[in-house]
């Protein structure tokens, strides 16, 4: 099985909700990672975790906070996001980390208000 | 950091034909080049993969070239079919966890 689940597949918030994704492989995967898309480009690396310790921020803004409260559970905590936060997240996750296939989720497209 | 460059943007073919799409990387440190599918409304999906101590590899219809030297690598799509209409995205990796840098996307149309 080499399944990639994210909840919820669509979410519409408004600027000062707070909001979670959630990203859930059971592949037995060590890394996972939160990219963001926007229409028409390619995903942008946001976070990573290795081993359940965040590895590597992209320098994202506070308003996004992952958790990853187990190795195969990933979240994303949204807070007070702006509209053009508005985009496709995409969780994935590799066995190790190192040179390997990223599997990816199908993605939350979010929507902000 | 690495950057990669993408070409073309789109690329039309009709079924039967053959598809080529290039990258360039910019870090000679870079060493893993993954090229993902992604169709509309779901997320990317890996086709093939190449390791730099690798020139080429293929996978049925489906082959990849690297030129470390030049610092390039291509996809080839040979006897295109209309399910083969997607987004396709090349990437280049060098560092541990995985990062990887992703190519500006070409949109491949097959026409029946």
């Amino acid at each position: 099985d080499t399944e990639v689940t994210q909840t919820p597949k669509h979410l519409v918030m408004g600027m000062t909700n707070k909001k979670s994704l959630k990203c859930e492989q059971h592949m037995g995967h060590r890394a996972m990672y939160w990219y963001k898309q926007k229409a028409k480009k390619p995903p942008e690396l946001m976070f990573v975790y290795s081993y359940e310790k965040l590895s590597i921020n992209e320098s994202v803004p506070s308003r996004f906070s992952p958790e990853c409260p187990n190795s195969s559970l990933l979240n994303l905590h949204l807070h007070a996001l702006q509209p053009e936060d508005s985009a496709l997240y995409l969780c994935a996750s590799s066995h190790t980390g190192d040179l390997e296939t990223q599997y990816f989720g199908p993605g939350t497209r979010l929507l902000v208000l | 950091g690495e950057n990669v460059e993408q070409h073309p943007s789109t690329l039309s073919v009709q079924e039967g034909d053959s598809a080529v799409i290039k990258c360039t990387y910019s870090d000679s440190a870079s060493n893993y080049f993954p090229w993902y599918k992604q169709e509309l409304g779901k997320g990317p999906q890996l086709i093939i993969d190449i390791r730099s101590n690798v020139g080429e590899k293929k996978d049925q219809r489906i082959a990849v070239t690297l030129n470390k030297t030049a610092k390039h690598f291509s996809l080839h799509i040979t006897e295109t079919q209309p399910e083969d209409s997607a987004v396709y995205f090349c990437a280049a990796s060098q560092s541990s966890y995985g990062k990887l840098t992703f190519g500006q996307g070409t949109i491949l149309t097959v026409h029946p």
